[in-house]
């Protein structure tokens, strides 16, 4: 079966350090969302691609990069880690229909 | 500014009862609208969606209402069961791309 898996579940890291979340999906899906989810303000999308090499950036993009190297994948890199950026990330993909995403079940980010 | 709001962020009701969560937004041109569903640890899943040439769309237990001049969406569960109890996010489609615009999520409890 297609599914959309993030890596690691969780992951605790220090101030200041470069850190990637995985996110591979098997949808053979061209889109591709990073969302960070934070009390009070539900989802927000951090960057988002409609393919190999096209990369966006979201609502609250600063501090974060995303590469599409591949349909498959689609790394976020926090460049340097700040406490700002403990939340809850959420990868999602979709056939470019606008009909929903899918979504991997998320990675626990603590920034200590 | 949010697009998309749900202005409350929880909501208790008792099982067998109705519980309704509400939805407002503020562009024009979004043409469909989804409701997501969110247990903890997990991502959010697609629970039921809405066109916006529609005014109602049901699915079993679950019914969305879209009032287009006042911008405004809900979603009824009847009746309402323990296993409803999650995080509920209403999303909203531009019809310029497939991107989706969440809300904050409504914390839905339903009390046996």
């Amino acid at each position: 079966d297609a599914e959309i898996t993030q890596s690691p579940r969780h992951k605790i890291t220090e101030t200041g350090r470069q850190v990637t979340l995985a996110c591979h999906q098997t949808w053979n899906h061209n889109n591709m969302f990073w969302y960070r989810q934070d009390l009070g303000h539900g989802l927000r999308l951090i960057h988002y691609s409609y393919g190999v090499q096209d990369t966006n950036k979201g609502e609250v993009s600063d501090g974060y990069s995303v590469s599409r190297s591949n349909t498959e994948d689609l790394p976020l890199t926090l460049e340097s880690a700040a406490s700002s950026q403990t939340s809850v990330y959420f990868c999602a993909s979709s056939d470019g229909s606008g009909y929903g995403y899918t979504f991997g079940s998320g990675t626990r980010l603590t920034v200590v | 500014d949010q697009q998309v709001k749900q202005n409350s962020p929880s909501l208790s009701v008792q099982e067998g009862r109705i519980s309704i969560l509400n939805c407002d937004y503020t562009n024009s041109m979004f043409d469909y609208f989804l409701w997501y569903k969110k247990y903890p640890a997990e991502g959010p899943t697609f629970l039921i969606s809405i066109s916006s040439i529609k005014d109602k769309n049901e699915d079993g237990r679950f019914t969305v209402f879209l009032n287009k001049s006042a911008k405004h969406l809900s979603l009824h569960i009847v009746p309402s069961q323990p296993g409803d109890s999650a995080v509920y996010f209403c999303a909203a489609r531009g019809n310029a791309g497939n991107m989706l615009t969440f809300g904050g999520g409504t914390r839905l409890m339903v009390k046996p």
